[in-house]
């Protein structure tokens, strides 16, 4: 079965420090995989997705980054973090013909 | 690109009552359309799908219907439960590509 593993689950950052979020996929190659940033009651905002190692469409424009070094890895970067990157971020997957998958997320905490 | 549009936003129903969510989407070249409950703090599963060639598809006390024709369709829960307050995430894309969309999310309270 395809699963996401993703780290870590919570996280409490000051402002201006780095970010590094990994998610890594099991149980299926090749698959699309996003970002989502959900703010507190609120929707699914998607941040970034990728179809290929390298390849990374960005949806919404922020100061975080995306990468994809691995088929089944996606990283999510800041350079510095701001207090509005407070958030619970999910890691998503789709494998061909197949629904989307989620990680378990991580509540990210800027102070 | 598709747009996805969910409602109601809120939904409290009284336990043992139905609920009815319902999407719209705009893009005619989607065939896949996926219903997701969130709970507090958790992540979203899926708890039912609908492709574009079935009308109406259910499980248990949980139907989905499709309208192709209007863009639009409709997650059911019957004799809601208070383990069925939840968020719902509606979706609608192709089953493998990038324009997978997630509607804005509808909170539903059913009340004991």
């Amino acid at each position: 079965s395809q699963t996401i593993h993703q780290w870590p689950a919570t996280l409490v950052q000051p402002v201006g420090s780095p970010l590094s979020l990994e998610c890594t996929v099991e149980g299926t190659s090749n698959p699309n995989l996003y970002w989502y940033r959900q703010a507190a009651g609120r929707g699914l905002q998607l941040l970034f997705y990728s179809v290929g190692i390298g390849q990374i469409s960005s949806e919404v424009p922020q100061n975080l980054s995306a990468s994809r070094p691995q088929d089944r890895q996606f990283i999510l970067s800041s350079k510095k973090l701001l207090l509005s990157d407070s958030g619970f971020y999910l890691c998503a997957g789709q494998g061909p013909g197949t629904e989307a998958f989620f990680g378990q997320g991580t509540r990210l905490t800027v102070v | 690109g598709e747009n996805v549009e969910q409602h109601p936003s809120t939904l409290s129903v009284q336990e043992g009552d139905s609920a009815v969510i319902k999407c719209t989407y705009s893009d005619s070249a989607s065939n896949y359309f996926p219903w997701y409950k969130q709970e507090l703090g958790k992540r979203p599963q899926l708890i039912i799908d609908i492709r574009s060639n079935v009308g109406e598809k259910k499980d248990q006390r949980i139907a989905v219907t499709l309208n192709k024709t209007a863009k639009h369709f409709s997650l059911h829960i019957t004799e809601t439960q208070p383990e069925d307050s939840a968020v719902y995430f509606c979706a609608a894309g192709l089953p493998y590509g990038q324009n997978f969309v997630f509607g804005p999310g509808t909170r539903l309270s059913v009340l004991p």
